[in-house]
């Protein structure tokens, strides 16, 4: 049973597409997240979510909005798609929203806008 | 605004060999430190945390660091490298105050050799 779960795997689509990836996690967690993981293996927080409420929502274009339909789904929508979305996307849970808390992953989708 | 540095971002080790990342944080109050671990196409997994309760932490796997505030460092090791161990390493850390918003470093990437 996959803890956190994200679909799809891989992702190839034109510029100025628009595309979700969705994600579920099946450990009763109330916080999910978004992370996007580039070329160079930098990993950096996207959104947080916290029992379907945004609670972080870190420097990203508006063309990606995060929707939580409730505790356990966290999706990514993407408009009008650029080169430069080209990244793995990770989705993450964790137990709590406190600095100090271990977040499991999903195993990442890969994105690339050709 | 805190932030970590991972010296190396690729290390080699012999199969047998001790395993030492590096890891250097930056914060103006001793943050939350984690170490995770990546395999090839898979999320991140938490290796250990770093939450001030004991200095020295151990971790999944045989890994454990030390939280040397002295030195701002948050070293990883393992006495004895196993072919498994081969992965990308992630140091990260996190602000005590407010929600969970961990900060990544680049990544040191381990090779282990037969």
């Amino acid at each position: 049973d996959t803890a956190v779960s994200q679909t799809p795997k891989y992702l190839v689509t034109q510029m100025g597409n628009d595309k979700s990836i969705k994600c579920e996690q099946n450990l009763g967690h109330d916080t999910m997240y978004w992370y996007k993981q580039d070329s160079k293996k930098f990993l950096k927080i996207m959104f947080s979510y916290n029992n379907k409420e945004l609670i972080i929502n870190e420097t990203v274009p508006n063309r990606f909005s995060p929707k939580s339909p409730d505790k356990a789904h966290l999706n990514l929508h993407i408009n009008s798609l650029e080169l430069g979305d080209s990244a793995v996307y990770f989705c993450a849970s964790s137990q709590g929203s406190q600095p100090n808390t271990e977040a499991f992953f999903g195993q990442g989708t890969r994105l690339t806008v050709v | 605004a805190q932030s970590v540095t991972q010296l190396g971002s690729h290390v080699s080790v012999s199969e047998g060999a001790l395993v030492l990342l590096r890891c250097n944080y930056s914060s103006s109050v001793p943050p939350y430190l984690f170490w995770y671990v990546q395999y090839p196409n898979q999320g991140l997994q938490l290796l250990l945390k770093y939450t001030s309760a004991a200095t020295l932490v151990k971790g999944i796997n045989g890994f454990e660091a030390e939280f040397k505030k002295s030195e701002t460092s948050f070293h990883l090791t393992k006495p004895s490298a196993h072919m498994s161990d081969a992965a990308e390493y992630f140091c990260a850390v996190s602000d005590k105050r407010g929600y969970q918003k961990v900060t990544f470093g680049t990544g040191t990437k381990l090779q282990v050799i037969p």
